[in-house]
């Protein structure tokens, strides 16, 4: 069983849809991270959460919408992406410390995402 | 300039030699430094953090060079399942900044 486990796998929606992808850690983390993986370009940062608080959003379009109502749950609220929001998306966890410094990253498997 | 530069490769190597991967970074104010590596189609996993007095774990040894912004990696005595991207990552307070990744092919 992993630690960080992500639902759905795989997505494909229209334009107009809206969808959410979901995250669940269970390592007892206080930080969550959402991370866009395009190919051929470097993970993307998206959102932290730290302590269920959003403590940084890499100016990303509001057509992505995070939510966290606990340490253990992440979601990411998707409405009327683009064909060029396809992708993998990645979810985090880490044990951040007091100073805020991130600690390792456990990775869960990622929801590749196809916009039509 | 971007925050986080590796080279792409791939590097084609056969099993039993030895390769070294470079990283640079922008940001002289990064505190902590990482390798990851990802395997096809999965999710990138830590290999090891990197110190600046350089640590070796196994066949890997990492350095730091923070006057000139550099990370290395360095594989020895390469093996098949070493076949990976290796990802340099570089962090300041919270966020944590990828390369877009070295592929790294080890053939017999």
């Amino acid at each position: 069983e992993t630690g960080v486990t992500q639902t759905p796998r795989h997505l494909v929606m229209g334009m107009t849809n809206k969808k959410s992808l979901k995250c669940e850690q269970h390592l007892g983390h206080n930080a969550m991270y959402w991370y866009k993986q395009s190919a051929k370009k470097p993970l993307e940062l998206m959102f932290v959460y730290n302590f269920k608080e959003q403590t940084e959003n890499n100016s990303v379009p509001s057509r992505f919408s995070p939510e966290c109502p606990n340490s253990s749950h992440l979601f990411l609220h998707l409405h009327t992406l683009q064909p060029e929001d396809s992708a993998l998306y990645l979810c985090a966890s880490s044990q951040a410390s007091l100073q805020g410094s991130a600690g390792e990253l456990f990775f869960g498997e990622g929801s590749r995402l196809t916009v039509l | 300039r971007k925050e986080v530069e590796q080279d792409p490769g791939p590097f084609n190597v056969p099993e039993g030699a030895t390769v070294a991967f470079n990283c640079t970074y922008s940001n002289s104010a990064s505190q902590s430094f990482f390798w990851y590596r990802q395997d096809c189609r999965k999710e990138p996993k830590l290999l090891m953090s990197v110190y600046s007095s350089g640590n070796e774990d196994g066949r890997f040894t990492a350095q730091l060079n923070r006057a000139s912004q550099y990370i290395s990696l360095l594989i020895r005595d390469s093996k098949l399942s070493d076949s990976a991207t290796y990802l340099c990552v570089v962090s300041y307070g919270n966020k944590l900044v990828f390369g877009a990744g070295t592929i790294l092919r080890v053939k017999s």
